[in-house]
């Protein structure tokens, strides 16, 4: 079946720190790729997507993400966090006609 | 700002009641979809229509129905509502039908339902 694993529930980094979020899927074609992040009480933005090409994505507020299919995996990452980056992380695939599949989210909180 | 517009943006109703959700999707996109956020099951797919007919169903339950108008608005619909619904209902719209390569989807940010 179709999935989206984010193994992390919660992850805590301290400001300043370089931070990675992770991404399984399990698809049987090409997927479409893409990383949301949730603020408090606020929608879904849209932070990076992989289609094709370049599997190293750059997205805003300084987020990148790689799309590696042997280890169907498209992690994100930042160099270095800012308190403003708390949020709920949440990567989403879409493959053929299918809808958009969510995992269940990471959520990034960040200390001093 | 994403461009998808949803009304409104909280709702508190009571058992048994019914209510609607109203979304436009950014200009010149076709395909709508509903998602339901709650705590236990996270984002859920409910429907999707493109150009006005149902394209793909999820995990709707039958007291909730949906429909998009020639305009390209939605609204959904859901009846009876128990305690359980209570969630935050999201709206998205993307130019195509499916996972095409250029086909991002772009999220409104949500009505809150509450249900007492």
């Amino acid at each position: 079946a179709q999935s989206v694993t984010q193994p992390d529930i919660h992850i805590t980094v301290s400001e300043g720190a370089s931070l990675e979020l992770r991404c399984n899927y399990s698809y049987g074609a090409t997927p479409y790729l893409f990383w949301y992040v949730q603020s408090p009480g606020q929608g879904l933005q849209l932070l990076l997507k992989y289609f094709s090409g370049d599997t190293l994505v750059q997205g805003i507020k300084g987020f990148e993400a790689e799309f590696k299919r042997s280890q169907s995996s498209f992690n994100l990452r930042k160099p270095s966090v800012h308190w403003s980056d708390a949020a709920e992380y949440f990567c989403a695939v879409v493959s053929g006609n299918t809808p958009l599949v969510f995992g269940k989210g990471t959520r990034l909180s960040v200390i001093a | 700002d994403s461009g998808v517009t949803q009304t409104p943006k909280h709702l508190i109703t009571a058992t048994g009641q019914r209510v609607t959700l109203r979304c436009s999707p950014r200009s010149g996109d076709l395909s709508v979809y509903w998602y339901q956020q709650s705590l236990d099951q996270g984002l859920q797919f409910l429907i999707q229509y493109y150009n006005g007919e149902e394209r793909a169903k999820g995990n709707i339950l039958e007291r909730f129905s949906a429909q998009q108008f020639p305009d390209l608005h939605s609204e959904l619909n859901l009846s009876s509502l128990e305690l359980g619904d209570s969630a935050l209902y999201f709206c998205a719209s993307s130019p195509m039908r499916g996972g095409l390569s250029g086909n991002t989807i772009y999220f409104g940010e949500g009505s809150w339902l509450t249900v007492v």
